[in-house]
């Protein structure tokens, strides 16, 4: 059974203070990590995916990266519409369905 | 750019009805899922789709549930004798190659 712990659980950080999510996986055979961003009350939205360790990936304010074992999402200078919640979800061998985490709850004050 | 879109956004039913949700799909995809959210908690899958027939479902997909491609373009979940703990978001998805591009949900409420 494929497993996804996020951590922390909530980051509350000021603008322009910058910081990282973590993802930690056990997968039997990654086909691909993903991170999405969750607004409340809204479907994921996806952002990034990467398939093998050393793999990075950036989108404005975010840098996406890939272990054999866990992804960070680094999060430089960020200003409050970061404020969301980030899921990472992974894809693995054998199965059609994509394994989601429990989230990390960003908050970005003023 | 193209999306996927969900109907209705929010249902309200009474415990025991039967409920469908309805999506459409990014038109050049080829697997078609269903999620759920419970309120405060994580993003569950219950299904997958492919080739007219179910690819893959989890525990908690048993035989109240039900899914069909009625037509070319809708994607649809039946809920059969709706419980309490059925209340959730329910998010469609489709993709291609993992990578999965969600709807804005439905909001299901069971009295």
């Amino acid at each position: 059974e494929d497993q996804v712990t996020q951590s922390p659980e909530a980051l509350r950080l000021q603008e322009g203070e910058s910081s990282s999510l973590n993802c930690s996986y056990t997968v039997s055979g990654l086909r691909g990590l993903f991170w999405y961003r969750q607004d409340p009350g809204k479907g994921p939205e996806f952002l990034f995916t990467l398939y093998s360790a050393g793999e990075e990936k950036e989108k404005e304010r975010l840098k996406a990266t890939l272990t054999k074992k866990e992804s960070f999402l680094h999060i430089t200078a960020p200003k409050p519409e970061d404020s969301a919640t980030y899921l990472c979800a992974v894809h693995s061998g054998g199965y059609q369905k994509v394994t989601f985490g429990t989230g990390t709850k960003l908050q970005v004050i003023p | 750019e193209p999306e996927v879109t969900q109907t209705p956004s929010h249902q309200v039913t009474q415990m025991g009805q039967e409920v469908i949700l309805r999506c459409v799909p990014i038109s050049n995809h080829l697997y078609f899922y269903w999620y759920r959210q419970i309120l405060g908690q994580k993003v569950e899958f219950l299904v997958s789709f492919y080739n007219n027939e179910i690819s893959e479902k989890s525990e908690i997909f048993d035989d109240q549930f039900s899914v069909e491609r009625p037509d070319g373009s809708n994607f649809t979940l039946k809920i059969r004798s709706t419980k309490l703990e059925d209340s959730a978001m329910y998010f469609c998805a489709s993709g291609n190659t993992g990578e999965l591009f969600f709807g804005e949900g439905s909001r299901l409420t069971v009295l």
